[in-house]
């Protein structure tokens, strides 16, 4: 099925661990972006790509790092797990332009650090 | 501050009433995009408004666009228990064609 996969769906880290969270497209969109969600505050944009090779900072990247090899992937990588980034993650796409058919969401990664 | 601001934070009607949802950015509209996420899970597009008085349905759903007052509303009517969720607005605040800001959410619970 097209559309946005995003693995794992649950996670359980200790403090100080790292790990990477997947996300891959196969509808050969230019633009991917990273979000966490958290209660009573709404989605948060961390990192974006406008395309392989190349990514840049959203408004919460602090603690997290991206890079787009391919046009189908942009893995999001914790560095070092701190309990502030228990979140809902979501991984994002669309075509480059305007999307009148709307960003294609994963189904997202709930972590917890503890 | 909160750049799209989304009223109210929750509701409860009763299956078979009415509501409206609003959304409204203290920045230039590029376009608005509504979402719903059912508790727990990914989000589900449902429509796109982009030209000023823009009005666009989808099944029950209603949704308008006010350019000049930044605003957009979801109307529903004769709600359903399967309307329950969590209903999001996003917009291009930045024009930047790579990615949204968005509201912080209405919770809807419809109850029989």
């Amino acid at each position: 099925n097209a559309g946005v996969t995003q693995t794992p769906k649950f996670q359980v880290l200790k403090t100080g661990q790292s790990m990477t969270l997947q996300c891959a497209q196969d509808m050969n969109h230019e633009y991917m972006s990273w979000y966490r969600q958290d209660p009573g505050m709404g989605l948060r944009l961390i990192h974006y790509s406008v395309g392989a090779g190349i990514t840049d900072q959203g408004e919460v990247p602090n603690g997290y790092n991206v890079s787009r090899s391919t046009t189908e992937d942009f893995p999001l990588r914790l560095l070092s797990a701190a309990p502030s980034q228990t979140s809902v993650y979501f991984c994002a796409s669309s075509y480059k332009g305007v999307p009148l058919g709307g960003y294609t969401f994963g189904s997202g990664t709930r972590l917890t650090v503890v | 501050s909160q750049e799209l601001e989304q009223s109210p934070q929750s509701l409860i009607v009763q299956e078979g009433k009415n509501l409206t949802i609003n959304c409204t950015s203290s920045k230039t509209l590029y376009g608005l995009y509504w979402y719903k996420q059912k508790y727990g899970e990914g989000l589900i597009f449902l429509m796109m408004l982009q030209k000023g008085g823009e009005e666009k349905s989808h099944e029950k759903i209603t949704a308008k666009l006010d350019e000049k007052k930044q605003q957009s509303s979801l109307h529903i009517t004769a709600s359903q228990p399967s309307h329950a969720g969590i209903y999001l607005c996003g917009a291009d605040l930045a024009n930047s064609g790579y990615a949204l800001n968005f509201g912080k959410g209405t919770s809807l619970l419809v109850t029989p």
